[in-house]
C-alpha cells in the first residue's frame, strides 16, 4: 500500500525556521518525482515545490522562492521542505504528495499525505 | 502563470442528482488537467488526470472531459459521501496551480 506520512510541523516565531519531513513506504521511492502543496487555514490548495526522482530538477513557487528548500534522501525513502524565514502567511497544513507520470510523460498528484500544520505566530 | 478559474464556487444538490463543475484554464494546457476531491479536515484525493482518465479505484459516477481550456467534473448520481469540495489543477507547466474549488453541498 502507497504511504507517505508527513512529520515536522509545529509552531514557530516569524522569522524562524521548520524542517519538514515524509516518509514514503509501499513504492519505489526513487522512480517518483515528489512535491509540497499547502493549504491555509479555510483557504484552497497552493502548489509550494517540486522535485524530480534525482533531484535534477527543482522548482519552487514565488512565495517561497529563496526561503524554502525542497530535498531528498531516496536511500532512506524520505522527502524534506526546509523552511526558513517563516512568516504569518506559510502557516498553513503542508501535504506532500506523490507525482505520477502519465503516458504523456507529464507527471500528476496521486497520493497525498495526511497534512503536517506548521503555524507561524508570535 | 496559468490561472485556473472553477464555476460555480459553490454549489446546493440533492442526492441522486446529475453534478457538472466547470473549470478554464487561462491558456491552452491540452489535457494536462487533474481533478481532486477534499472533505473537512482530510487530504486532497486525486480523482482524475489527463482530463478524462479515472484514477485506480476512483469510481465511475465519476468522469472528466475537455481540452484546450475548457474542463467538467461530472458526478452521475451524486451520493452522501460525494459531499465535498473539488479542485482542477493543471500540470502543464510550472507553476502547478489549482482552481479556487467548488464546494458542493446538500440541499
Amino acid at each position: 500500500e502507497v504511504q507517505v506520512v508527513e512529520s515536522g510541523g509545529g509552531l514557530v516565531k516569524p522569522g524562524g525556521s521548520l524542517r519538514l519531513s515524509c516518509a514514503a513506504s509501499g513504492f519505489t521511492f526513487s522512480s517518483y518525482s515528489m512535491s509540497w502543496v499547502r493549504q491555509a487555514p479555510g483557504k484552497g490548495l497552493e502548489w509550494v515545490s517540486s522535485i524530480s526522482s534525482r533531484s535534477d530538477y527543482i522548482y519552487y513557487a514565488d512565495s517561497v522562492k529563496g526561503r524554502f528548500t525542497i530535498s531528498r534522501d531516496n536511500a532512506k525513502n524520505s522527502l524534506y521542505l526546509q523552511m526558513n524565514s517563516l512568516r504569518a502567511e506559510d502557516t498553513a497544513v503542508y501535504y506532500c504528495a506523490r507525482a505520477k507520470v502519465d503516458s504523456s510523460g507529464y507527471s500528476n498528484f496521486d497520493y497525498w499525505g495526511q497534512g503536517s500544520l506548521v503555524t507561524v505566530s508570535s | 502563470d496559468i490561472q485556473m478559474t472553477q464555476s460555480p464556487s459553490s454549489l446546493s444538490a440533492s442526492v441522486g442528482d446529475r453534478v457538472t463543475i466547470t473549470c478554464r484554464a487561462s491558456q491552452d494546457i491540452s489535457n494536462y488537467l487533474a481533478w481532486f476531491q477534499q472533505k473537512p479536515g482530510k487530504a486532497p484525493k486525486s480523482l482524475i488526470y489527463a482530463a478524462s482518465s479515472l484514477q485506480s479505484g476512483v469510481p465511475s459516477k465519476f468522469s472528466g472531459s475537455g481540452s484546450g481550456t475548457d474542463f467538467t467534473l461530472t458526478i452521475s448520481s451524486l451520493q452522501p459521501e460525494d459531499f465535498a469540495t473539488y479542485y482542477c489543477q493543471q500540470y502543464s507547466s510550472y507553476p502547478r496551480t489549482f482552481g479556487q474549488g467548488t464546494k458542493v453541498e446538500i440541499k
